[in-house]
């Protein structure tokens, strides 16, 4: 049981660099979630897609695009990293409204 | 700011006594949940509450869900080391049923 992957697990990037972070789901979810998290900060909602073909803004989306590539899986593009994008990425899906949302691992960003 | 605060932000406590976590806000959800996470890993969650007034009891820890669907709470009995982690509360405004947003957390110690 896979459930949701995440690549990579980490990355050091330069300043002005981009990177794209993959996520895939094996659970045929509707929905899918981008959040980054900080020390005291929680979870932060960057994007998210209701389903195959959306894509919405979250909380914290400037800096960030995403791609709902299929319904499988959903990337997040960094097109010029920034040190305020170190952070620890995580990718979720959910099937609906009000139900179990499942995380992957986790994707350890460092900008330099 | 997030739409969802979470207080405290920490908690240190001795094995055996109880703990109290609340989760406020000035929207509407039509559910709350929380989750907890372990260093490393993903959130997993810990349960749903959809009605308001609803409580929810899981071994020694019990939800609640406020009547005006605003805040919920998380109350642990008699805890022990192995409750020591990260605990998040989620929730799903009314105005979007896709949109997940997570407060900032309450770390949780039980010192044996």
């Amino acid at each position: 049981n896979a459930g949701v992957t995440q690549t990579p697990k980490f990355q050091v990037l330069k300043t002005g660099q981009s990177m794209t972070l993959q996520c895939a789901q094996d659970m045929n979810h509707n929905s899918m979630y981008w959040y980054r998290q900080d020390p005291g900060m929680g979870l932060r909602l960057i994007y998210y897609s209701a389903s195959e073909g959306t894509t919405d803004k979250g909380e914290v989306p400037n800096g960030y695009n995403v791609s709902r590539l299929n319904k499988r899986e959903f990337s997040l593009r960094l097109e010029s990293a920034a040190p305020s994008q170190t952070s620890v990425y995580f990718c979720a899906s959910r099937q609906a409204m009000n139900t179990e949302a499942f995380f992957g691992q986790g994707t350890r960003l460092t900008v330099v | 700011t997030q739409l969802l605060e979470q207080s405290p932000q920490f908690l240190s406590i001795q094995e055996g006594e109880n703990l109290t976590v609340y989760c406020n806000s000035s929207s509407v959800f039509s559910s709350l949940q929380w989750y907890r996470q372990e260093p490393g890993e993903g959130p997993v969650l810990l349960v749903t509450v959809v009605t308001g007034g609803e409580v929810k009891k899981l071994k020694r820890l019990t939800f609640q869900f406020g009547d005006a669907r605003k805040d919920s709470s998380l109350h642990i009995t008699a805890a022990q080391p192995g409750d020591t982690g990260l605990y998040l509360c989620a929730g799903t405004p009314v105005s979007n049923d896709y949109k997940l947003s997570f407060g900032a957390g309450t770390t949780v110690t039980v010192r044996a």
